[in-house]
C-alpha cells in the first residue's frame, strides 16, 4: 500500500458545525502533514506529527485541531469555521527523519471542504 | 517573501516538444529539491528530487538541473505529452535543518496535441 488515503472528499459545513477530516496511511512513515492549499496558491503546512506526537504547528487558530490516535492514522477536528476556510486540505507523510532518509511526502487526495 | 519562486504561472508547449519548468529560491541553506506535478481534484505527485550535491537527475522524460550559484532549478520533459498537463510546483527544505518544505505557487503546463 502506498498512498495515502484522505476521507471525506468534499465536505460542506456551516460556521457552527463540527466536523472531522481523517487521513490514514499503512507506509509505516513516522511523520504526518496537514496542509492547506488554496486556489492558485500553494500547499501551506499547518501541522506536523512526528512519531504521533505534535512537533509543528504553524500558528493555526484553533478553531483547527489535529489529532493522531495512533501512527497510521491522522484527523484533523474542526469547529465554528469561517467562509475563507474554505479550502483543498492536504494530508502527507514521509518516512522518520534522519539526514539520510528520503523525505519525499507521499500526498492525499485531499478534501474540499466548503464553509457556507 | 516567497522562498521558493516559480515566476511562471502558465506554460504551454505543443506535444513532442520540450517543457522547461523554471523555479527560483532564495534561501541559501536549501540543500534538498523536489518537483511536484498535480491534477485537478487529485493531491500532489512525486515527481523527481535533486540533492544540492547534484545538479542534474534523470528519470525517464524528466530531467531536473540545478544551478545552485544562480540558486535556480528547472525541469524538462522531452518529449512532453498531452498526459503531462497538470500543474506542477517546486519544493526545498534545508535537509541539514531538518526543516519542512517549502512550496512554490505552481505552474501551470499544458500539452497541446
Amino acid at each position: 500500500d502506498t498512498e495515502v488515503t484522505q476521507t471525506p472528499k468534499h465536505l460542506v459545513m456551516g460556521m457552527t458545525n463540527k466536523k472531522s477530516l481523517k487521513c490514514e496511511q499503512h507506509m509505516g512513515h513516522r511523520a504526518m502533514y496537514w496542509y492547506k492549499q488554496k486556489a492558485k496558491k500553494p500547499p501551506e503546512l499547518m501541522f506536523v506529527y512526528s512519531y504521533e506526537k505534535l512537533s509543528i504547528n504553524e500558528s493555526v487558530p484553533s478553531r483547527f485541531s489535529p489529532e493522531c490516535p495512533n501512527s497510521s492514522l491522522l484527523n484533523l477536528h474542526l469547529h465554528a469555521l469561517q467562509p475563507e476556510d474554505s479550502a483543498l486540505y492536504l494530508c502527507a507523510s514521509s518516512q522518520a527523519t534522519g539526514p539520510r532518509a528520503n523525505y519525499g511526502y507521499t500526498f492525499g487526495s485531499g478534501t474540499r471542504l466548503t464553509v457556507v | 517573501d516567497q522562498q521558493v519562486k516559480q515566476n511562471s504561472p502558465s506554460l504551454s508547449v505543443q506535444e513532442g516538444r520540450i517543457s522547461i519548468l523554471n523555479c527560483d529560491y532564495t534561501n541559501s541553506m536549501f540543500d534538498y529539491f523536489l518537483w511536484y506535478k498535480k491534477y485537478p481534484a487529485e493531491g500532489p505527485t512525486f515527481l523527481i528530487s535533486i540533492s544540492s550535491i547534484k545538479d542534474k537527475n534523470e528519470d525517464g522524460r524528466f530531467t531536473v538541473f540545478l544551478n545552485k550559484s544562480a540558486k535556480h532549478l528547472s525541469l524538462h520533459i522531452v518529449p512532453s505529452q498531452p498526459g503531462d498537463s497538470a500543474v506542477y510546483f517546486c519544493a526545498a527544505r534545508a535537509l541539514f535543518r531538518g526543516q519542512n518544505f517549502v512550496f512554490g505557487p505552481g505552474t501551470r503546463l499544458s500539452v497541446l496535441p
